[in-house]
């Protein structure tokens, strides 16, 4: 049984560059969240998916910022032009939302942590 | 509006000391569920317990155990015997029906000195 995956676990770019972060979810999972924590603070919901849908964005959330999840399974998250206030961890997060809606719980990724330079 | 506050920003101890990390949270929703996650300096958020409002029994896992007390809408957790690969931030969240994601509280760094 493997956990959420995400890739790569690190990444440095230069300010103005694109950048590409990969989830891969707990496989039965149908929902699958993203974050954006700072240092010394608590991570901040940027979107989710319920399978392949987008329902959610948050409205803090730049237009440079978007997310897909083409099939169902993995997502990716990419930031365009880039800014060092982008540097940031970028955690990812995968729920099963039973029938009935009995609450849910979050198993995160490592993150992928981001330094734009 | 839902809110989660954990007051203790920094928590040092000596190893084998107890400690209790506070949380209390803020909903109008009769539904909701309480989490702990753990995140040691590697960064990545470990998942710990999840509590659902219709059930105040508090729990014991090993050395951890939660105390739910909807009358002080608080929810902590306590660490017996603390060992030095307990430190880490803890940080306590909240989640309703009607919207399931995550609020979380601001965390709590906990040091365990040898």
């Amino acid at each position: 049984d493997t956990g959420v995956s995400q890739n790569p676990r690190h990444k440095i770019t230069k300010r103005g560059q694109n950048v590409t972060f990969r989830c891969d979810p707990i496989s039965e999972h149908n929902r699958l969240y993203w974050y954006r924590q700072t240092l010394g603070q608590g991570p901040e919901f940027l979107t989710y998916f319920q399978n392949e849908a987008q329902l959610e964005k948050s409205r803090l959330l730049s237009d440079r910022f978007s997310a897909e999840r083409p099939k169902g399974s993995f997502s990716t998250l990419e930031i365009q032009r880039t800014e060092q206030g982008d540097s940031a961890m970028y955690l990812c997060a995968s729920s099963l939302l039973a029938r009935g809606g009995l609450g849910e719980t979050q198993y995160f990724g490592p993150g992928t942590r981001l330094l734009v330079l | 509006a839902q809110k989660v506050t954990q007051a203790q920003t920094e928590i040092s101890v000596v190893e084998k000391e107890d400690v209790t990390l506070d949380c209390v949270y803020e909903t109008r929703d009769t539904t909701y569920y309480l989490f702990w996650y753990k995140q040691p300096p590697s960064g990545e958020l470990v998942f710990l317990i999840r509590r659902n409002s219709f059930d105040e029994q508090n729990e014991i896992s090993g050395r951890y155990s939660w105390n739910f007390q909807k009358s002080t809408s608080s929810f902590n957790f306590t660490i017996t015997a603390s060992q030095v690969v307990d430190s880490a931030v803890y940080f306590c969240a909240l989640s309703v029906k009607s919207n399931y994601q995550l609020i979380w509280g601001a965390g709590t760094k906990l040091i365990i000195k040898p």
